[in-house]
């Protein structure tokens, strides 16, 4: 059965340093999503991507952050300057665009990201 | 964003009896709706959805209702069963990209 994967499974740099997440969605997917879950919180929105361009983003995703598909199967997200704050899981997700079959999104297993 | 809420964080559930995990929402624009389970260090899984046109989905032991007025959907699993135990998120998204918006969780045990 196709499924997201993301790697690496966990990250841990450096306040200030730059760190980018990887994602492979499901192949024949065409929406693209990140989101996060600090711990002991909600999972949270992030930002949306389709037809190569964001679609909408969260009042989090600042300037700091920046997604890319830089081919036709990796989906990538940038944090350029880590905070402490940044330290969450980061899941990816994907949907088909297929109407009336529904609106499900699926997950990757998240990459754990430790900001020290 | 406190548009779902699942205001009951843990439910323990006898191995066999039903469990029942409620979710109230606040925007009006949702019109569908999720259900994912989540265990430690995994990335949440889909289980069931509905759309806001219909009140009832069933597939298998899994059941999602929806009462539109009161802004209200309920997840049914029977039998419970032991690998159950885990996370359950409510989600729901508006017309648009269809963006999740999560409810806090409800932990789920069932024991045996």
């Amino acid at each position: 059965e196709p499924e997201v994967t993301q790697t690496p499974s966990h990250q841990v740099t450096q306040m200030g340093q730059e760190v980018i997440l990887h994602c492979v969605p499901i192949s024949n997917h065409l929406y693209f999503y990140w989101y996060r879950q600090i711990l002991g919180q909600k999972v949270e929105f992030l930002v949306s991507f389709y037809n190569n361009e964001i679609s909408e983003k969260s009042e989090i995703f600042d300037d700091q952050f920046s997604v890319e598909r830089p081919d036709g199967s990796n989906f990538t997200l940038k944090i350029r300057s880590t905070k402490l704050e940044d330290s969450a899981m980061y899941f990816c997700a994907s949907r088909l665009d297929a109407g009336a079959l529904g609106y499900e999104q699926y997950f990757g297993p998240g990459t754990r990201l430790t900001v020290t | 964003d406190q548009q779902v809420k699942q205001n009951s964080p843990s439910l323990s559930v006898q191995e066999g009896r039903i469990s029942i995990l409620n979710c109230d929402y606040t925007n009006s624009m949702f019109d569908y709706f999720l259900w994912y389970k989540k265990y430690p260090a995994e990335g949440p899984t889909f289980l069931i959805s509905i759309s806001s046109i219909k009140d009832k989905n069933e597939d298998g032991r899994f059941t999602v209702f929806l009462n539109k007025s009161a802004k209200h959907l309920s997840l049914h699993i029977v039998p419970s069963q032991p690998g159950d135990s885990a996370v359950y998120f409510c989600a729901a998204s508006a017309p648009g990209d269809y963006k999740l918006s999560f409810g806090a969780g409800t932990t789920v045990t069932v024991r045996a």
